[in-house]
């Protein structure tokens, strides 16, 4: 079945610093994935969407990558300030899945001042 | 531009009673998805709706759950008989009809804030 996995150990960055985030795939080619954002007791905020045809988005202090050979995506938050501390998700659509949406488990961010 | 829209936020519900939830969706919005988060898990799909029509409810259990979108109102998520396992946050997301006008945007699910059930 189809799997996505992201590292559920929490990251913890001091202030300024780049965080990266990895989310992999198994058993299936997404069409596009997801990046969201989620804090405590709150829904996903959805933060960037790419497709497996492009290798890279970004938007503002965010970057993200697609290696299809890899069957990986990469999140950057870039100069990292306490306010992007929150829990990450990553989420993918299969070709043959519909709609719905697969997500990982999450990976929590802690930026230090 | 309102976002997507839950209630109630919290419920409370004994064991063996019923829970419903309720979604309204972004403007604009014709589908509509649920998925439930539980305590220390992911987000888990569920079912996927549209007006009047149930497009995949793959993720939904056999027994006591059901979903509908109404031609008018919100959509409801259902759940009979209440027990502790049922306890978890409950999403609701929608999108526009994917693939309208090929804008990559069209892909995107917008999440409500979620209603959390408690089954005592």
């Amino acid at each position: 079945s189809q799997k996505i996995e992201q590292n559920s150990e929490a990251l913890n960055i001091q202030e300024g610093k780049t965080a990266t985030l990895t989310c992999n795939y198994t058993n299936y080619s997404p069409a596009y994935l997801q990046w969201y954002r989620q804090d405590p007791g709150r829904g996903p905020v959805f933060l960037l969407l790419i497709r497996e045809n492009e290798k890279e988005k970004r938007k503002e202090r965010l970057k993200v990558t697609f290696d299809t050979t890899l069957k990986q995506s990469l999140f950057h938050i870039t100069a990292s300030q306490p306010a992007d501390s929150a829990t990450y998700l990553c989420a993918s659509r299969g070709r043959a899945a519909g709609n719905k949406l697969t997500f990982g488990g999450g990976t929590r961010v802690l930026v230090k001042p | 531009n309102a976002g997507v829209m839950q209630n109630p936020r919290h419920l409370v519900r004994r064991r063996g009673q019923e829970a419903r939830l309720r979604c309204s969706p972004m403007k604009g919005h014709s589908h509509v998805y649920w998925y439930r988060q539980l305590p220390e898990e992911g987000l888990k799909f569920m079912v996927y709706l549209q007006k009047e029509n149930i497009i995949d409810e793959s993720g939904m259990p056999k027994e006591r759950f059901s979903a509908e979108f109404p031609k008018e109102g919100p959509s409801i998520l259902r759940i009979q008989q209440v027990v502790r396992g049922d306890s978890a946050a409950y999403f609701c997301a929608s999108s526009e009809a994917p693939g309208t006008s090929g804008r990559m945007s069209t892909d995107t699910q917008y999440f409500g804030p979620g209603t959390r059930l408690t089954v005592l």
